[in-house]
């Protein structure tokens, strides 16, 4: 079964407002990386949040993380057309290998 | 400083054939993976190479495939006798020396399997 699991599977959002995805994983972690990928292209590195690290921002994302609940969330604020993507979590287990364990993925539609 | 290259983009096979997918990581990095994307779902590890040697292969089929990166050259991923249920997109990533950590994925080749 997977690591990480996204919810919700899917999501459609006027431009402009806030898009919401949440992560969660079965096993312990170092650390936990979001990606996204535009339809048909490959995966683009977004944030790594390790995993003593509570909250973490870039630009217009914001992510959290509570190991307690084994859960991460992504914020998407002021979204833009350009946004319309899937969205993936991905673990690395605890591994030292730095094997990734993606999620289903989220695909966020942004409307203009 | 180019990013994760791979070739072909696009790749057609008959049932039975062989495919060869390469990948060559990002300038500096030593660290080379290699997954699988089947049609609305998200990657499954495949392998985690370094340079002439095989790290983690937990996520290969037992059968038809195999990798390698070799000293000199792009890392390989090799399909003996393609089946329909081949068909995919495999995308390669890559990371520095030192550790693992954040992975920079390569655009992917589509494989379809006729």
């Amino acid at each position: 079964s997977q690591q990480g699991e996204e919810d919700p599977q899917a999501l459609s959002i006027q431009e402009g407002e806030n898009a919401t995805m949440n992560c969660s994983y079965k096993t312990s972690i170092n650390n936990l990386q979001w990606y996204r990928q535009n339809s048909g292209r490959g995966l683009v590195h977004l944030i790594l949040i390790r995993s003593n690290e509570r909250e973490k921002h870039s630009g217009r994302l914001r992510v959290t993380l509570d190991t307690s609940k084994k859960s991460s969330s992504l914020l998407i604020t002021a979204s833009r057309a350009a946004d319309t993507a899937s969205y993936f979590c991905a673990t690395d287990g605890s591994s030292n290998t730095g094997k990734l364990i993606f999620g289903q993925g989220t695909t966020l539609q942004v409307k203009p | 400083n180019a990013g994760v290259m791979q070739n072909p983009r696009h790749l057609v096979r008959r049932r039975g054939q062989e495919a060869r997918l390469r990948c060559s990581p990002m300038k500096g990095h030593s660290h080379v993976y290699w997954y699988r994307q089947l049609p609305e779902e998200g990657l499954k590890f495949m392998v985690y190479l370094q340079k002439e040697n095989i790290i983690d292969e937990s996520g290969m089929p037992k059968e038809r495939f195999s990798a390698e990166f070799p000293k000199e050259g792009p890392s390989i991923l090799r399909i003996q006798q393609v089946v329909r249920g081949d068909s995919a997109a495999y995308f390669c990533a890559s990371s520095p020396p030192g550790g693992p950590d954040t992975q920079y994925f390569g655009p992917g080749t589509r494989l379809t399997v006729l």
